[in-house]
């Protein structure tokens, strides 16, 4: 079962702050948050991730609550490339990355 | 440097037939990860191999599939007498180490679509 709940879609306007949220209430102290998202027919594209700090990269930036119970993706300006389903995952350090457990994801959608 | 590379892309095979997929890993990784994907469904791990061994195969199916990583060569995920329901996009992921901060890479997948 995944450890994570994410919204099921969400609409964006192209050019526009996407805010992600994901709920992962059960994370323990030494599981990281991690985002990965898939395009349409593709292989899935590692974004970012995080322990407790906010992260940032050329991509997107995680921001996860003080307790740790949830986190939210920003992708700052969202563009019609950036169309995909997005998955929220959480990963235990050293963990083989067999283990990733892949939920449903958010559909998202940047429209024009 | 090239990604993680998998071909063919799109693999038709007849009922009864066998399936070859392989995986090449991106240059310098020597952990490869196998993950299934079913229509309207998410990822889910098949097995984890390193080179010529097989660590975790926790997620086959415990007949028909079977998977190597040769000393040489690409990892090789084989189903034999496929049946419809083996129909799904197949993805190759691969990493450097079993170190925490890498992250693991993903193909582009191959398609398997039984008939």
């Amino acid at each position: 079962d995944a450890k994570t709940t994410q919204p099921t879609s969400m609409d964006c306007a192209e050019g526009r702050a996407a805010n992600l949220p994901c709920n992962h209430s059960t994370i323990s102290g030494n599981e990281y948050v991690y985002w990965y998202r898939q395009i349409h027919s593709q292989g899935p594209q590692y974004i970012i991730h995080g322990l407790k700090n906010n992260e940032t990269n050329e991509m997107a930036s995680l921001i996860i609550t003080e307790d740790r119970k949830s986190s939210t993706l920003i992708l700052p300006h969202a563009t019609l490339r950036d169309t995909a389903v997005y998955y929220c995952i959480v990963r235990v350090r050293g963990d083989s990355w067999g283990k990733l457990q892949f939920g449903a994801g958010t559909q998202v959608v940047v429209t024009p | 440097n090239a990604g993680v590379m998998q071909n063919p892309r799109h693999l038709v095979r007849r009922r009864g037939q066998e399936a070859r997929l392989r995986c090449s890993p991106m240059k310098g990784h020597s952990h490869v990860y196998w993950y299934r994907q079913l229509p309207e469904e998410g990822l889910k791990f098949m097995v984890y191999l390193q080179k010529e061994n097989i660590i975790d195969e926790s997620g086959m199916p415990k007949e028909r599939f079977s998977a190597e990583f040769p000393k040489e060569g690409p990892s090789i995920l084989r189903i034999q007498q496929v049946v419809r329901g083996d129909s799904a996009a197949y993805f190759c992921a691969s990493s450097q180490l079993e170190e925490f901060y890498t992250e693991a890479f993903f193909g582009q997948g191959t398609r398997l679509t039984v008939v």
